[in-house]
């Protein structure tokens, strides 16, 4: 098994330009999520989805669009990239039901941006 | 506002002995803590958590102690390894959920 794997690992964006985030799992995980993490604010929740067809926001969506078409895939759209949005990017999958002794998220090894 | 606030922002600790993370959170309906160990260039993965039904969780090195109602829970490494040089984060969510609100993080860095 794969895991979560993410692409592209790193990338440099102008301002204004637009890219995807690539996420897709192999562990047929209901529940996909995306985290920016950035020095002294931790892992913050971008967008989550629960399954294919359903997503929803999280702490801090703006600039940022998601799309759930498969169980697998879970790719996260920056529409026009600002500086701001310079961080490690982590894709996190699980199973929806969080079982007595689990609730483990597995994490991709995150995407680094570079918006100048 | 973070709502699960984590210290200290970095810790440097002496081979074998005792490293110590606290956090603390103020929404009485968290109900999941889980801590999370990343190193550099990975992704966080799970390390240990705990349900506010016990007061401590100990697994292996790794113990978590747990107090609900001066809402704060604690990571604690004992005879730490330079292996456990890694960031930590600690975390909690509401309703056993996936949704996991995450501490700041403490880097940790063991010196042989």
């Amino acid at each position: 098994n794969a895991g979560v794997t993410q692409t592209p690992k790193f990338q440099v964006l102008k301002t204004g330009q637009s890219m995807t985030l690539q996420c897709a799992q192999d562990m047929n995980h209901e529940y996909m999520s995306w985290y920016r993490q950035d020095p002294g604010m931790g892992l913050r929740l971008i967008h989550y989805s629960v399954g294919a067809g359903i997503t929803d926001q999280g702490e801090v969506p703006n600039g940022y669009n998601v799309s759930r078409s498969t169980t697998e895939d879970f790719p996260l759209r920056l529409l026009s990239a600002a500086p701001s949005q310079t961080s490690v990017y982590f894709c996190a999958s699980s199973y929806l039901e969080i079982l007595p002794n689990t609730g483990e998220l597995f994490f991709g090894e995150g995407s680094r941006l570079t918006v100048l | 506002q973070q709502q699960v606030k984590q210290s200290p922002q970095s810790l440097i600790v002496q081979k074998g002995g005792i490293s110590i993370i606290n956090c603390a959170y103020e929404n009485t309906a968290f109900d999941y803590f889980p801590w999370y160990q990343q190193f550099p260039g990975k992704g966080p993965a799970l390390l240990i958590a705990i349900r506010p039904d016990v007061s401590e969780k100990k697994e292996g090195r790794f113990t978590i102690s747990f107090n609900k109602s001066a809402k704060q829970f604690s990571l604690h490494i004992m005879d730490s390894q330079p292996g456990d040089s890694a960031t930590y984060f600690c975390a909690a969510s509401i309703d056993y959920g996936n949704k996991l609100v995450f501490g700041a993080g403490t880097i940790l860095r063991v010196k042989s």
